[in-house]
């Protein structure tokens, strides 16, 4: 198994700023994710960073607009930069240990 | 892309009533997952299914991938109050990641 955290667990920010999500386990994984869900709404993928190489990120998301660090197997970043009303929603990241994926708490951000 | 969806978006049942929800996938998958979410909270793996036609039961659940793997289905038996949230499956095709569905929200009235 695997015990996410994440920082901050919410915040209010202003348009035009960044937000810095941190995500650390307590093990070492190879994969982790980062995900989006709107209230109400289903998970959507973001981007797949894997310690030591660029991240992979899907359809709709660029590295401008979402960096993301993997600085080692326990930990990664995710920036949303320039942030809109549109940004507003909740960040997840999670790890595959084995068959299984874990979830953090999440981070609630609302841009206002 | 691939596509998974999910049905019904809703369901509510009285307790002691069974609950199934539905997964379907636009195309052939390697595996599924099946998640719980209640709500305020995040996402929690329940299991995985990776044979055609695999049947898997945890007490009150029975988890269940066709024959040709692209659908899947989740019966929970005699619905507790404590099943109260919302399931998502998420499927993954070959060499992809996982793509959610859309989740099915399940409400128990006492």
């Amino acid at each position: 198994s695997a015990v996410i955290s994440q920082k901050p667990s919410r915040d209010i920010c202003q348009r035009g700023t960044s937000l810095t999500i941190q995500c650390q386990v307590d093990s070492q994984v190879t994969m982790m994710f980062w995900y989006r869900q709107q209230p109400g709404q289903s998970l959507t993928l973001i981007a797949t960073a894997n310690q030591g190489s660029e991240a992979t990120y899907e359809s709709g998301f660029v590295i401008d607009k979402f960096p993301i660090s993997r600085p080692n197997l326990t930990f990664s970043t995710l920036t949303v930069s320039n942030m809109s009303p549109e940004d507003s929603s909740i960040y997840l990241c999670s790890v595959e240990v084995g068959l299984e994926q874990y979830f953090g708490p999440g981070t609630r951000l609302t841009v206002t | 892309g691939q596509q998974v969806m999910q049905i019904p978006q809703y369901q509510h049942v009285q307790e002691g009533e069974d609950f199934t929800t539905y997964c379907n996938s636009s195309t052939t998958l390697s595996n599924i997952q099946w998640y719980k979410q209640r709500p305020g909270g995040h996402p929690v793996f329940l299991i995985q299914l990776v044979k055609s036609g695999e049947v898997k039961k945890q007490k009150r659940l029975t988890f269940q991938f066709g024959e040709a793997k692209k659908n899947s289905s989740l019966h929970i038996t005699a619905t507790q109050t404590t099943d109260v949230g919302t399931y998502f499956c998420a499927g993954r095709s070959y060499g992809q990641n996982f793509v959610f569905g859309p989740g099915t929200r399940l409400s128990v009235l006492p």
